[in-house]
């Protein structure tokens, strides 16, 4: 399986920009990259995808590497309704496994 | 927005107990999946389904688990006979296709195995 690589955790003060990284040094040509969160006592929420582009929408934007090595998760404005774990994921055909992800705090 | 709807919300039974968790997916989706996630730890695959048969599954899913689409709404994932360790959140999810689509997820059936 193509693996991902995150940080444990990462802080941030309420309404400033969050850089959340994710490596993935052996994903292939046909990979998507996802990234979902988990609220508490939430199920999974998807946030956003892209294969090779940057994409934006109205919840973060994603930056991809040039050589898809690497991958950041970009929140604009973080909120207090933004703590939750972040996880990078590499999606192919049928299925989609989740790591430990990054587990987010937003300080007020 | 359409959204994957599960239930019950709690499920308590008795180790040994057959139980049957419910989902119905986004009424478009053609891929459908079921993850499970013990209390503190990582959500864990265990089965995608499309077409009537099982796509890919994990090592966890083994011959206790069964899933079924039994009519053209619903999607059930069985336990044939629970264990302790089986206490965990079940996830189901959806999908309208496979990588370029994202995973839609209910909110989760707490099974309680007692």
């Amino acid at each position: 399986d193509a693996k991902t690589t995150q940080p444990n955790s990462m802080e941030s003060n309420e309404e400033e920009p969050v850089h959340l990284p994710c490596n993935h040094s052996t994903i292939s040509g046909t990979d998507y990259i996802h990234w979902y969160r988990q609220l508490p006592s939430q199920g999974p929420e998807y946030v956003i995808h892209g294969l090779t582009s940057n994409v934006n929408n109205r919840m973060a934007s994603l930056a991809i590497a040039e050589d898809r090595k690497s991958s950041t998760l970009i929140l604009h404005r973080a909120t207090l309704r933004d703590a939750a774990v972040y996880y990078c994921i590499l999606r192919d055909l049928n299925d989609m496994r989740f790591g430990a992800g990054t587990r987010l705090t937003v300080k007020p | 927005e359409p959204e994957v709807t599960q239930t019950p919300s709690h499920q308590v039974t008795q180790m040994g107990q057959e139980v049957i968790l419910r989902c119905v997916p986004i009424s478009n989706h053609l891929y459908f999946y079921w993850y499970r996630q013990i209390l503190g730890q990582k959500v864990e695959f265990l089965v995608s389904f499309y077409n009537n048969e099982i796509s890919e599954k994990s090592e966890i899913f083994d011959d206790q688990f069964s899933v079924e689409r039994p009519d053209g709404s619903n999607f059930t994932l069985k336990i044939r006979s629970t264990k302790l360790e089986d206490s965990a959140m079940y996830f189901c999810a959806s999908s309208s296709g496979w990588g370029n689509s994202p995973l839609h997820f209910g909110n989760g059936t707490r099974l309680t195995v007692t």
